[in-house]
């Protein structure tokens, strides 16, 4: 019974693609996240939803998409793909009103463009 | 701004040794602070956090104590294992947005 899960877990693909990674979790939060992990294992905010409403908005190219149908799901997608968007990608989630450190963490999509 | 500072690692270790990894941070405010672990091809595993001064936060043998007055909140373990080894992060919670330090990667020898 995982809390959350990321799917796929590797993802090997072209520049100029575009691809999807999905991620749910069955904690019942209501706020969902998405985190890049760079080479040197920085990692980095990139949107942040909440009830199906994005929240926080990074930085981040207008190549990368997040959806959220319902709480339960938030999806990435990335049109375009480039060189620098190799990384591994981290979905987590959490509750509202806690402490919002407290994020729960899936284990990761590593992206890896060619 | 808010951020977080942690040392660099790596730190490589021997079993059984005693284990400091610094964080300091800056924030305004009074920020929740959390450590997170990252074992070699997982996710991040909350470890243990703090949400007012002079709290302490432990958890599996590592504890750090929330200190306002020199904003550090360094993480301790008094006998580390070789299941330890794992990146470790220090971050905080300001206005709903937790921000994570560079991470520490920690290997402890048998």
């Amino acid at each position: 019974d995982t809390a959350v899960s990321q799917t796929p877990k590797y993802l090997v693909t072209q520049m100029g693609n575009d691809k999807s990674i999905k991620c749910e979790q069955n904690l019942g939060h209501d706020t969902m996240y998405w985190y890049k992990q760079d080479s040197k294992k920085f990692l980095k905010i990139m949107f942040s939803y909440n009830n199906k409403e994005l929240i926080i908005n990074e930085t981040v190219p207008n190549r990368f998409s997040p959806k959220s149908p319902d709480k339960a799901h938030l999806n990435l997608h990335i049109n375009s793909l480039e060189l620098g968007d190799s990384a591994v990608y981290f979905c987590a989630s959490s509750f509202s009103g806690r402490p919002r450190g407290e994020q729960y963490f899936g284990p990761g999509t590593r992206l890896t463009v060619t | 701004g808010n951020s977080v500072t942690q040392m660099e690692g790596p730190v490589t270790l021997s079993e059984e040794a005693f284990l400091t990894i610094n964080c300091t941070y800056t924030a305004t405010g009074y920020p929740s602070l959390f450590w997170y672990v990252q074992y070699p091809g997982e996710g991040l595993q909350l470890l243990l956090k703090a949400t007012k001064a002079d709290d302490k936060g432990s958890n599996k043998g590592f504890e750090a104590t929330y200190r306002k007055e020199t904003t550090s909140f360094h993480l301790e373990k008094g006998s580390v294992q070789v299941s330890d080894s794992a990146v470790y992060f220090c971050a905080l919670n300001r206005d709903d947005k937790i921000i994570f330090g560079k991470g520490t990667r920690l290997h402890i020898l048998p």
